[in-house]
C-alpha cells in the first residue's frame, strides 16, 4: 500500500459525459502528479500540482483540467468525454516539488467510456 | 531527456537472478537512471536509481558501465509476484522536466 487513494476504482460512463476523479496524496506529500495509461501503452504524464499550485503541465487535453485544494487532495476532471479517453488514470504524490523524488503511486481509476 | 532502450519482453526461472538490460547511450553527464515497476495495471512501483555509482537496495541492484551509456536492473532471487513491467527511465535530477515513460520490458517469472 502505497499510501496514495484513488476514488472511485471504475468508473463507466457515456461520450459526452462529464467525470471527476479524486486522489489523496501520501501523508506529508505536497505533489501531486496525474498519469493517463491507454491499453497496453506507458504512461503518460498529464499534470502536476505543488501545494496548490500548477507545477508542470504535460500532454494534457484542453477537455481536462485539474486543482489541487488546500487540504492537498486533488481533482482531475473529464468532460466531453471521448471513446479514446478510455483508459486507466493514475495519481502519484512525492514529497517535494521535483519529480526526481520517489513518486508513490495509487491504485488507479479505470475509466470506460461507451 | 535521452531515450532508453529495453527489450520488449524477458523470462526468467524462478530463484535465479533476473537481468534487465537498459540502453541510453545518448544519456548526458547531468541525467540519472531510474527504474519502476508495473505489476498487472497496478501503480507503478518505484525500484531504485543512480547516477554513475553501482546502488543497491532491498529489492534490486543497479549496475550502471563506466561510460553510462547502458545499465542492468539485477533482482537477485526472482519470484512470482516479479512478473511485471520494468521502466527504465532517465532524466536531469534537478530540472522540473518529467518522467518520460517508454513501453518497458515485461518480465515473466516462470516456476
Amino acid at each position: 500500500d502505497s499510501g496514495v487513494t484513488q476514488t472511485p476504482k471504475h468508473l463507466i460512463t457515456a461520450t459526452g459525459q462529464r467525470v471527476t476523479l479524486r486522489c489523496s496524496p501520501r501523508s506529508g506529500d505536497l505533489s501531486v502528479y496525474w498519469y493517463q495509461q491507454s491499453l497496453d501503452q506507458g504512461l503518460q504524464f498529464l499534470i502536476q500540482y505543488y501545494n496548490g499550485e500548477e507545477r508542470a503541465k504535460g500532454n494534457i487535453l484542453e477537455r481536462f483540467s485539474a486543482q489541487q485544494f488546500p487540504d492537498l487532495h486533488s481533482e482531475l476532471n473529464l468532460s466531453s468525454l471521448e471513446l479514446g479517453d478510455s483508459a486507466l488514470y493514475f495519481c502519484a504524490s512525492s514529497l517535494s516539488g521535483y519529480s526526481y523524488n520517489e513518486q508513490f503511486f495509487g491504485p488507479g481509476t479505470r475509466l470506460t467510456v461507451l | 531527456d535521452a531515450k532508453t532502450t529495453q527489450p520488449t519482453s524477458m523470462d526468467c526461472a524462478e530463484g535465479r537472478a533476473a537481468n534487465l538490460p537498459c540502453n541510453h547511450s545518448t544519456i548526458s553527464g547531468n541525467e540519472y537512471v531510474y527504474w519502476y515497476r508495473q505489476i498487472h495495471s497496478q501503480g507503478p512501483q518505484y525500484i531504485i536509481h543512480g547516477l554513475k555509482n553501482n546502488e543497491t537496495n532491498e529489492m534490486a541492484s543497479l549496475i550502471i558501465t563506466e561510460d553510462r551509456k547502458s545499465s542492468t536492473l539485477i533482482l537477485p532471487h526472482a519470484t512470482l509476484r516479479d512478473t511485471a513491467v520494468y521502466y527504465c527511465i532517465v532524466r536531469v535530477f534537478d530540472s522540473n522536466y518529467q518522467l518520460i515513460w517508454g513501453a518497458g520490458t515485461k518480465l515473466i517469472i516462470k516456476p
